[in-house]
């Protein structure tokens, strides 16, 4: 099983600063990486496939890098509304298994 | 514009079956392109995926919950559905249905996945005597 771990577990950010959240798989999954934000209350928004694709309208200050077991998603300059938490979520492996890592809370500092 | 809604019970008895179903509107759960999806999140925890179902009834499933799921689909009322057998207080959590953009490219003869990107809004599940 391919365990993803996401650091740190929260992140205090200013507004107007840059956020780099990072995931890491415990082998590797090449290129098949999702991210997602999650707000309070709210189900998950998809934001990134393949490790650095933008889903459909997601802001270009989303960006995800990375290949192998360590993967970065920044976001260029935090908006209010970005707050939340971000799920990586590896699919190398697919079918049959998904797995999600334990999410990174980004706060406003 | 595609949505997606969960209904079914908000509290199930402890060793009981806990049933949901996922209503799509908006579009045919029977396109070739996706798969359909149940996800979890605890109080206060993380994501959770549980299983998935492609409209032919073919389906995966997490292996630490395979033995207690099972997910089918009802392509006449677009809908899928979701059972977990012998629940604990564990299983108190929201649940989400979702589709997932994915399926086979006989091009490159291998899955292609671009994600989960329509949700529903989720539904609490309660576990308690």
């Amino acid at each position: 099983e391919i365990v993803m771990t996401q650091s740190p577990a929260t992140l205090s950010v200013s507004p107007g600063e840059r956020a780099t959240l990072s995931c890491r798989a415990s082998q590797s999954v090449s290129s098949n990486l999702a991210w997602y934000q999650q707000k309070p209350g709210q189900a998950p928004r998809l934001l990134i496939y393949g490790a650095s694709t933008r889903a459909t309208g997601i802001p270009a200050r989303f960006s995800g890098s990375g290949s192998g077991t360590e993967f970065t998603l920044t976001i260029s300059s935090l908006q209010s509304e970005d707050f939340a938490v971000y799920y990586c979520q590896q699919y190398n492996n697919w079918p049959p298994a998904l797995t999600f890592g334990g999410g990174t809370k980004v706060e406003i500092k | 514009q595609l949505q997606l809604q969960e209904s079914g019970p908000g509290l199930v008895k402890p060793s009981e079956t806990l049933s949901l179903t996922c209503t799509v509107s908006g579009g045919s759960i029977s396109s070739s392109s996706y798969y359909w999806g149940w996800i979890r999140q605890p109080p206060g925890k993380g994501l959770e995926w549980i299983g998935s179902i492609y409209y032919s009834g073919s389906t995966y499933y997490n292996p630490s919950l395979k033995s207690r799921v099972t997910i089918s689909v009802d392509t006449s009322k677009n809908q899928f559905s979701l059972k977990l057998s012998s629940v604990t207080a564990a299983d108190t959590a929201v649940y989400y249905c979702a589709r997932l953009q994915t399926g086979y490219s006989y091009a490159t003869a291998k899955y292609y996945y671009y994600g989960m990107d329509v949700w529903g809004q989720g539904t609490t599940v309660t576990v308690s005597s």
